[in-house]
């Protein structure tokens, strides 16, 4: 993957609302795409992945994310969101057959009572 | 499994002296990486490594910095010497295949002033 595009750097949004975070990345060839989600003073922890098959990809948490690649996008969703949800989330690429993974800038979710 | 063990959690200390980050992969992990987390510049892949072989180092921000795996349990992340620009969250991160996540550690906050 060349480069990973997250159109939102904040996303603020009411408990048990729908959210979207969006994602777009550029690459010549095929690619594995991740999100991964941060709570402070932590290392980044996957929330879920696309490798092949399915395009629509879910957590255990709820959320989902699916993969189109006509739109190069992989944008993560969730129907109802909760307070413990709040935290930055970051999209990921990496070239198959490679090992370097490109990150998004993160979008930072935070979620109001 | 305990997870990647990065040492030290913080980390001050004065411009020009030199600084050490240690980090312990998953057992069993052939990949391992280096990154940098700064609001600035993101997330920002240094270094990484395949069976404790540098693959590379292209993100490496200048010769003041070098990284070494001597074995599959073991790397460190030197600056030598060290300066203010150089304060970061450092992130050690270690996978066991291509198409596998990164398992992130907690980190280390260095301050440099």
């Amino acid at each position: 993957a060349q480069s990973v595009t997250q159109l939102d750097s904040q996303v603020p949004v009411f408990e048990e609302a729908p959210v979207e975070l969006r994602c777009n990345y550029s690459s010549s060839v095929s690619v594995y795409l991740f999100w991964y989600v941060q709570y402070p003073n932590q290392g980044l922890q996957l929330l879920l992945k696309y490798l092949s098959g399915s395009t629509l990809v879910e957590s255990i948490n709820g959320f989902e994310a699916e993969f189109n690649k006509s739109q190069t996008s992989f944008h993560l969703r969730k129907p109802s969101v909760h307070i413990s949800d709040t935290a930055e989330y970051f999209c990921a690429a990496e070239n198959t057959g490679g090992f370097k993974t490109i990150f998004g800038a993160g979008t930072r979710l935070f979620v109001k009572a | 499994d305990a997870g990647v063990i990065q040492s030290p959690r913080h980390e001050v200390t004065e411009m020009g002296q030199e600084v050490t980050l240690r980090c312990k992969p998953i057992s069993g992990h052939n990949s391992l990486f280096w990154y940098r987390q700064t609001m600035m510049r993101g997330l920002e892949l240094l270094i990484y490594f395949n069976n404790n072989v540098p693959i590379d180092d292209s993100g490496m921000p200048e010769d003041r910095f070098s990284a070494k795996m001597p074995n599959a349990s073991f790397s460190t992340l030197k600056i030598q010497p060290s300066e203010p620009r150089d304060s970061a969250v450092y992130f050690c991160a270690s996978s066991s295949s291509e198409d596998s996540p990164l398992h992130f550690g907690n980190g280390t906050r260095l301050t440099v002033t």
